[in-house]
């Protein structure tokens, strides 16, 4: 029971260095959200993803694209990567159908990004 | 847009103790879920307590309680019976409800929680 899976876990990148977080989850579940965690600032929002083929902007998405590529996968691309993505990156995903109160998200084990 | 406020950094408290930590948030929606997780030093985010806003009934999860005003939109988490293992990151989240046409799930900034034997 696989769950949420994100790759890579630990990766060290160059200023102007692109990359591409892959996430996969193997619950059916239509909602799937990218965070990013920096010391007290909680888990921000950068995008997320009610069902395949939309994707819509969170709390801080400058210098991040997304893709759902069909349910099961989300990735997160860093087109030119700056040190101020320095960071622990997580992807989530939940079901959208809150009618029986299956609400809960589940979280991959996060990706720590350096950029120097 | 809706926005969580944990205005607690760090809290402490002994073994066997009682803990409440704070959470506060701001939204115009009526149907709404919140929730508590927590992060141990492994960086994994465990779901604690979920609560519903239709419920007014405060949700309890064995040592783990809230304490919801929906009035004062204040969604507290009483720890009972400290333990070692409680020590972690714990964030107080918001997820509108079904009734809307968005699937945001935002958190807080979190209140780091250490636990003394």
């Amino acid at each position: 029971n696989a769950g949420v899976t994100q790759t890579p876990k630990f990766q060290v990148l160059k200023t102007g260095q692109s990359m591409t977080l892959q996430c996969a989850q193997d619950m059916n579940h239509n909602s799937m959200y990218w965070y990013r965690q920096d010391p007290g600032m909680g888990l921000r929002l950068i995008y997320y993803s009610a069902s395949e083929g939309t994707t819509d902007k969170g709390e801080v998405p400058n210098g991040y694209n997304v893709s759902r590529l069909n349910k099961r996968e989300f990735s997160l691309r860093l087109e030119s990567a700056a040190p101020s993505q320095t960071s622990v990156y997580f992807c989530a995903s939940s079901p959208s159908d809150r009618v029986y109160g299956r609400t809960e998200a589940f979280f991959g084990q996060g990706t720590r990004l350096t950029v120097v | 847009a809706q926005t969580v406020t944990q205005s607690q950094p760090e809290m402490s408290v002994q073994e066997a103790e009682t803990v409440t930590l704070s959470c506060t948030y701001d939204t115009s929606e009526s149907d709404y879920y919140l929730f508590w997780y927590k992060q141990p030093p492994s960086r994994q985010m465990i779901l604690v307590i979920r609560q519903e806003a239709y419920k007014q009934q405060n949700a309890t999860e064995n040592r783990f309680s809230v304490n919801f005003q929906k009035a004062a939109k204040s969604f507290s988490l009483k720890i009972s019976d400290s333990q070692l293992g409680d020590a972690a990151m714990y964030f107080c989240a918001y997820r509108s409800g079904r009734s809307y046409n968005t699937d945001k799930l935002i958190f807080g900034t979190g209140t780091r929680l250490q636990v003394f034997p």
